[in-house]
């Protein structure tokens, strides 16, 4: 069965540095769906930034972007520049390419932004 | 385009009861997937549904239902309320199952306490 594990449970950062969320997960398949899902404390859930296992390239929207390592099933998130908007729960997500359609999620990440 | 929207926001029940959550997708999307949010357990899936039919199932008990109409609104059912089950029910639609990415839109939540 796939797995996504978050190792932080809480990260700290102030504001308009740069911060790196952790996660790695076990999966067998060879094609995938990575996700990072962002839950402010009003609790709507946001997709933040997503990656396909088929792709080289890392995924950046913005000042968010992903170090994907296929071998070592890492899947870190870089917020740089942050912002006090940016503190949230973070969410860890992953998601077979073919079959099931449904996320598996990580415990996630709680953010703190200090001024 | 209007976003996911979930009624009640708000429930509290009492033990032995059962409640009714629904859920009303994105315009244009047939696909409905239902999470558990818990401070213990996380995100949990529960359950899929896809053009009327339950795709994909978690790994709870019977006492959870849901069912999708044809104008794509899902509901789901919990008999039997038990103490373990307050949680924030969230429903996240996408165009379907097999679409790029399948983009899952989440709603704000159902907050359900049982006493």
């Amino acid at each position: 069965a796939q797995t996504v594990t978050q190792s932080q449970p809480e990260m700290s950062v102030q504001e308009a540095e740069t911060v790196t969320l952790s996660c790695t997960y076990d999966t067998s398949e060879s094609d995938y769906y990575l996700f990072w899902y962002k839950q402010p404390p009003s609790r709507q859930m946001i997709l933040v930034i997503r990656q396909e296992a088929y792709k080289q390239q890392n995924a950046t929207e913005n000042r968010f972007s992903v170090n994907f390592q296929k071998a070592a099933k890492s899947f870190s998130l870089k917020i740089s520049d942050s912002q006090l908007g940016d503190a949230a729960m973070y969410f860890c997500a992953y998601r077979p390419l073919l079959g099931q359609g449904n996320l598996i999620f990580g415990k996630g990440t709680k953010l703190s932004v200090k001024p | 385009k209007a976003g996911v929207t979930q009624t009640p926001r708000y429930l509290i029940k009492t033990r032995g009861q059962q409640v009714t959550l629904s859920c009303s997708p994105i315009s244009g999307h047939r696909s409905v997937s239902w999470y558990q949010q818990t401070p213990g357990q996380g995100l949990q899936f529960l359950f899929e549904y896809f053009s009327e039919t339950q795709r994909n199932k978690g790994n709870f008990p019977g006492r959870f239902s849901g069912r999708q109409f044809s104008n794509s609104r899902s509901e789901m059912n919990v008999s039997t309320l038990e103490l373990g089950d307050s949680a924030l029910y969230l429903c996240a639609s996408s165009l379907a199952p097999g679409a790029s990415y399948n983009e899952q839109f989440f709603g704000p939540g159902t907050r359900l306490t049982v006493l």
